[in-house]
């Protein structure tokens, strides 16, 4: 079993749609959690931490369930430009950036 | 303020040869690792380090070396090319328990 895993996608959602990526880990220890956006042929840049409480940026809202092993990112109102990959990522235990996870992306396309 | 500097862009190698890859950060950051990416995959851990002289394996470490003399600099050497080897290459870093800057990447082909 992968570390890190998200929904294989790709996800084909029209402008204005609502869409939700989700991503499971498997270490329960694990400290922090981010999404990344990567743009085809780019560096992968952050979209978001995600907190336990739950965090909304404009249309962007990320969540995460400790209990679960769960993290989600839910984009309102979709946008020709989040067209992207998104990379659900994991920090471990030591919960140091040096050695983070991350997942195989999600590919999203928005339409006309 | 550059960031993360990768060079090279791109890199054609045949099989066999070996190379190193350059990463320099100028903010000072205690954490760098480095990552490949193959097509359609996420991206795997090679080799990361949480300070000067210190280095540590990651996922997929077969192949490369790596070595951290100063903060700044933190090279990826290929020490014989295999095809399996093409992909391309992030270089990564951090000040700590925190979010990782990526430089553009590079690009290497094995022939």
């Amino acid at each position: 079993r992968k570390e890190v895993e998200q929904d294989p996608g790709p996800f084909n959602v029209p402008e204005g749609a609502t869409v939700a990526f989700n991503c499971t880990y498997s270490n329960s220890a694990s400290q922090s959690f981010f999404w990344y956006r990567q743009d085809c042929r780019k560096e992968p840049k952050l979209l978001m931490s995600v907190y336990s409480s739950g965090n909304e940026d404009g249309r962007f809202t990320a969540q995460l369930n400790r209990a679960s092993q769960y993290i989600s990112l839910l984009i309102r109102d979709s946008k020709l430009s989040d067209s992207a990959t998104y990379l659900c990522v994991v920090n471990g235990p030591s919960g140091n950036a040096g050695k983070s996870t991350f997942g195989d992306g999600t590919t999203l396309t928005v339409k006309p | 303020n550059a960031g993360v500097t990768q060079t090279p862009k791109f890199q054609v190698l045949k099989t066999g040869q070996s190379m190193t890859l350059q990463c320099a950060q100028d903010m000072n950051h205690e954490y760098m690792s480095w990552y490949r990416q193959d097509p359609g995959m996420g991206l795997r851990l090679i080799h990361y380090s949480v300070g000067a002289g210190i280095t540590d394996q990651g996922e997929v470490p077969n192949g490369y070396n790596v070595s951290r003399s100063t903060t700044e600099d933190f090279p990826l050497r290929l020490l014989s090319a295999a095809p399996s080897q093409t992909s391309v290459y992030f270089c990564a870093s951090s000040p700590g328990a925190n979010v990782l800057t990526f430089g553009a990447g590079s690009r290497l082909t094995v022939l």
